[in-house]
């Protein structure tokens, strides 16, 4: 199995822009998290779905954040217009819902957003 | 509510020492509980988990035992070896729910 994919690995961007984040889950895998981390807050989960239904998007920052899962095979992420602030490395997970908490994590998205 | 609360980092030991990392957790529920572990540049992976008090999730020559009473899930490893550099993170999920409530991490270095 080729694991979670994510693209692209490092986005560089200017305040004001658009950024898009993807994922692919692992095949079969019926949950679908996104997760920011920076030194600062650590690890923080900002949204996630079941069979492509948002759950809970509590931990989402702003309006400015949207996460969107059209089929079980693609998730993603857009913050639209970035900021400084939102520099961080973003994890897209996914697990098997009988799996009993075992997620298995993206190698992340950098973002710099200057 | 949930939380896990860790040991303050960075850790920093020898090859060989003995390693202890220290959670403790607050659940409304009856959670399960995991330690996962972040190498450079990569994301995360389980490293153990386990289910029920009194249950020792073990893997790659570490280990952690579920305390009820303690509410507390500890990490402990033998002997250190340099490839254990890492981020250690504990994290629990109330019994049915799919959502981990993580730790702040734990960075761990070992010199040779």
């Amino acid at each position: 199995d080729a694991g979670v994919i994510q693209s692209p690995r490092h986005e560089v961007t200017e305040m004001g822009q658009e950024v898009t984040l993807r994922c692919k889950p692992i095949s079969g895998h019926d949950y679908l998290f996104w997760y920011r981390q920076t030194m600062m807050r650590g690890l923080e989960l900002l949204i996630y779905f079941n069979n492509n239904v948002p759950i809970d998007d509590s931990g989402m920052p702003e309006d400015r954040f949207s996460a969107k899962m059209p089929n079980a095979s693609f998730s993603n992420l857009k913050i639209q217009p970035s900021e400084p602030r939102d520099s961080a490395v973003y994890f897209c997970a996914s697990s098997l819902g009988l799996a009993g908490g075992k997620q298995f994590f993206g190698p992340g998205t950098r973002l710099t957003v200057l | 509510g949930n939380s896990v609360t860790q040991m303050e980092g960075p850790v920093t030991l020898s090859e060989e020492a003995f390693l202890t990392i220290n959670c403790t957790y607050t659940a409304t529920g009856y959670p399960s509980l995991f330690w996962y572990v972040q190498y450079p540049g990569e994301g995360l992976q389980l490293l153990l988990k386990a289910t029920k008090a009194d249950d020792k999730g073990s893997n790659k020559g570490f280990e952690a035992t579920y305390r009820k009473e303690t509410t507390s899930f500890h990490l402990e490893k033998g002997s250190v070896q340099v490839s254990d550099s890492a981020v250690y993170f504990c994290a629990l999920s109330i019994q049915g729910a799919q959502k981990l409530v993580f730790g702040q991490g734990t960075r761990l270095t070992i010199n040779p």
